[in-house]
């Protein structure tokens, strides 16, 4: 299995740019989260979906994040307009429902 | 509103040596997970404890839960320099799928 797939695994862009991340989950899982890492804030969950419907997107920072799942098997999460707050790694996990979550290679996000 | 905690944030030791990692947490449970990262790498799975008194052990690491307390703990047996990694232990929320992560031990054997 090729497990979780995320691209870019680095993005740099401008402050006022849209960026797009992705992430394809393992084939058979139905649980996708989206998680932020920083050295301030540590690992936060974003949002996670279920059967690619949004469950809790409470963690989501503001209305400048969307994310969505247009099929079983993929994920974006957009930051429109990027800050330079917004720079961390953006991680992608998967799971088979209520049970570890497999991490993808994460993205690298530095907006200048 | 779940917390996670975790001690200590740095460990450095010696190899050889044994040391324990703690994870308390908050509010009840019903899994908790732990997780290794290596510098600018991934989270790579170790352990799911899905019961009081569960014992997982692999390697040279050992993981256990005592839901009445809320503590797992992380035990390091004879350490080698492999080891050298952040550590997280993960809190399951009570009834969906939303995992709180700890703050991470950074941990660093010394030769």
């Amino acid at each position: 299995d090729a497990g979780v797939i995320q691209s870019p695994r680095h993005e740099v862009t401008e402050m006022g740019q849209e960026v797009t991340l992705r992430c394809k989950l393992i084939s058979g899982h139905n649980s996708l989260f989206w998680y932020r890492q920083t050295m301030m804030r540590g690992l936060e969950l974003l949002i996670y979906f279920n059967n690619n419907v949004p469950i809790d997107d409470s963690g989501m920072p503001e209305d400048r994040f969307s994310a969505k799942m247009p099929n079983a098997s993929f994920s974006t999460l957009k930051i429109q307009p990027s800050e330079p707050r917004d720079s961390a790694v953006y991680f992608c996990a998967s799971s088979p429902g209520q049970r570890m979550q497999y991490f993808g290679p994460g993205t690298r996000l530095t907006v200048t | 509103e779940l917390k996670v905690e975790q001690n200590p944030l740095f460990l450095s030791m010696q190899e050889g040596k044994n040391y324990t990692i703690y994870c308390n947490y908050s509010t009840t449970s019903d899994r908790l997970y732990w997780y290794r990262q290596d510098p600018g790498k991934s989270l790579e799975s170790l352990f799911v404890l899905l019961s009081n008194g569960a014992v997982k052990q692999e390697g040279r690491l050992m993981a256990s839960l005592d839901t009445k307390a809320r503590l797992s703990t992380l035990h390091i047996t004879a350490a080698v320099h492999d080891l050298s990694a952040t550590y997280f232990c993960a809190v399951g929320d009570f009834g969906n799928e939303k995992l709180t992560f700890g703050t991470g031990t950074r941990l660093t054997i010394i030769p």
